[in-house]
C-alpha cells in the first residue's frame, strides 16, 4: 500500500525555539496533506490540512501562527511548531490521502 | 454534527475472538476505517469499507455496517497477543476527505 514517511520520530527542544517536522508521500502525488495531534490516551484531533501550492486550512482553536505548514510540492508538506512551549509537547502526525488514508509514524515533540 | 463513539477497553484470550464496536453519526460518510496504533507509533490502516457494504472480510478481519443503526465493528479472529494496541474506527466526513477518529478501543490479549 501507499506510504507516508514523516520526518523526525522524536524531537526535543528548548522552550522557546522552533521545530520543524517532514510528511512525505513516499509513492503517490497528495495535494491535500492532514496533520493531527495526539494526546496521551486520546483520540487524534485534526489541527489542519496542508494544500498544495495554497494557504493551509486550520481547525477552529488552532493558531495558524503557531502551527506553520507549508505544502510546497506534491509530495511534501511541513509543520513547524514556532516558539515552542511545555504545553506544545505531544504526538504529531501527519496523514495523505490517495484513496484510503495512510498515516506517518508519527513524531513525539518534547519541549523542555 | 460529528461525533464517532468507541467503547474504552476491551481484554481478550490469546485464541479467542475479539469485537470492537464502533457508533458514529454522519449518514453521509462515503468511507469508514478501522486504524490499529501500537505505543509510541503512528497509525497502521488495518481495513476499511464502502458504504455501500455491509460486510468485508480480509483473512482474520470482518467489519460488519449496519447503516441504518450507524454502528461498525471489528472482528478479530483468532486474537494473538501481537493484536494488543488501540484501535481506532474513523469516519470520513465527506466531501472535505478529513477523518473524524473515534475515541479509541485499547485492546488487551492476554495468553
Amino acid at each position: 500500500g501507499a506510504v507516508v514517511s514523516q520526518h523526525p520520530s522524536r524531537v526535543i527542544c528548548k522552550s522557546g525555539t522552533s521545530v520543524k517536522i517532514e510528511c512525505r508521500s513516499l509513492d503517490f502525488q497528495a495535494t491535500t496533506m492532514f496533520w493531527y495531534r495526539q494526546f496521551p490516551k486520546q483520540s487524534l484531533m485534526l489541527m489542519a490540512t496542508s494544500n498544495e501550492g495554497s494557504k493551509a486550512t486550520y481547525e477552529q482553536g488552532v493558531e495558524k501562527d503557531k502551527f506553520l505548514i507549508n505544502h510546497a510540492s506534491l509530495t511534501l508538506s511541513t509543520l513547524t511548531v514556532t516558539s515552542a512551549h511545555p504545553e506544545d509537547s505531544s504526538f504529531y502526525i501527519c496523514s495523505a490521502r490517495e484513496t484510503e488514508a495512510f498515516f506517518g509514524q508519527g513524531t513525539r515533540l518534547t519541549v523542555v | 454534527g460529528e461525533d464517532v463513539e468507541q467503547s474504552l477497553f476491551l481484554s481478550v484470550r490469546e485464541g479467542d475472538s475479539s469485537v470492537i464496536n464502533c457508533t458514529y453519526t454522519d449518514s453521509s460518510s462515503t468511507y469508514l476505517y478501522w486504524y490499529k496504533q501500537e505505543p509510541g507509533a503512528g497509525l497502521q490502516l488495518l481495513t476499511y469499507i464502502f458504504s455501500n457494504m455491509d460486510m468485508k472480510q480480509d483473512q482474520r478481519l470482518t467489519v460488519l455496517l449496519n447503516k441504518k443503526d450507524k454502528h461498525l465493528s471489528l472482528r478479530i479472529a483468532d486474537t494473538q497477543t501481537g493484536d494488543s494496541a488501540i484501535y481506532f474506527c474513523a469516519e470520513d466526513a465527506t466531501g472535505f476527505q478529513k477523518l473524524v477518529f473515534g475515541t479509541g478501543t485499547r485492546l488487551l490479549v492476554s495468553p
